[in-house]
């Protein structure tokens, strides 16, 4: 079985700055996909950024990208120049990469306060 | 719809009463799932439907949770003699395709709260 951890409860951060979210991944498959996903309070889980296991290049998406370390199986999110939007509870998550049905494994979260 | 809805958005119910929790997924996409969230768990999934048939139930902690889904569409999860630990909130999540590779499009939740 895959497990996900997230080993930061909880993050601040200054308006404008940068945060690093960690996520580390344990599983004997070769494909996966990997994605984070953020909640802010109105409970819907947003994807912000997905990356394929097979891809060597680290996905991007305009402030939000990731450093992919397949060998150490790591995934952490870097948030640039954040904003107060950004407030939210961030979650990690993992899924195999068969042919359908793929159930995601999601890590427990962090906490991430942005402070004006 | 232009997004996954979901309804009721909170529900206080009684213990031992059964509840229906209804979810609206995005025209066209063939795969839904839902999910629960809860303070000690986590996330975790439930079950899985492809058009209107469930090759994945393996998450429905007990027999007291079922789920339906009809025309390809809406779905339903039903939990029947509620339990206090039921208490969570239940997220349903659409995909385009049945691989969810692209990621799941998710709705806002129904926070079920049993008393």
């Amino acid at each position: 079985a895959q497990t996900v951890t997230q080993s930061q409860p909880e993050m601040s951060v200054q308006e404008a700055e940068t945060v690093t979210l960690s996520c580390t991944y344990d599983t004997s498959e070769n494909n996966y996909y990997l994605f984070w996903y953020k909640q802010p309070p109105s409970r819907q889980m947003i994807l912000v950024i997905r990356q394929e296991a097979y891809k060597q290049q680290n996905a991007t998406e305009n402030r939000f990208s990731v450093n992919f370390q397949k060998a150490a199986k790591s995934f952490s999110l870097k948030i640039s120049d954040s904003q107060l939007g950004d407030t939210a509870m961030y979650f990690c998550a993992f899924m195999k990469g068969k042919a359908a049905g793929n159930k995601l494994t999601f890590g427990g979260g962090t906490r991430v306060l942005v402070k004006p | 719809g232009a997004g996954v809805s979901q309804s009721p958005s909170n529900k206080v119910t009684e213990k031992g009463k059964d509840v229906e929790l209804r979810c609206d997924p995005i025209s066209g996409h063939t795969a839904l799932y839902w999910y629960r969230q809860s303070l000690g768990q986590g996330l975790e999934f439930l079950i899985y439907f492809q058009g209107n048939s469930a090759p994945d139930k393996s998450g429905l902690p007990s027999d007291r949770f079922s789920a339906e889904r009809t025309g390809g569409s809406v779905s339903t999860l039903t939990i029947q003699r509620t339990q206090q630990e039921d208490s969570a909130v239940y997220l349903c999540a659409s995909s385009v395709t049945g691989t969810g590779h692209g990621g799941y499009t998710f709705g806002s939740g129904t926070r079920l709260t049993v008393v």
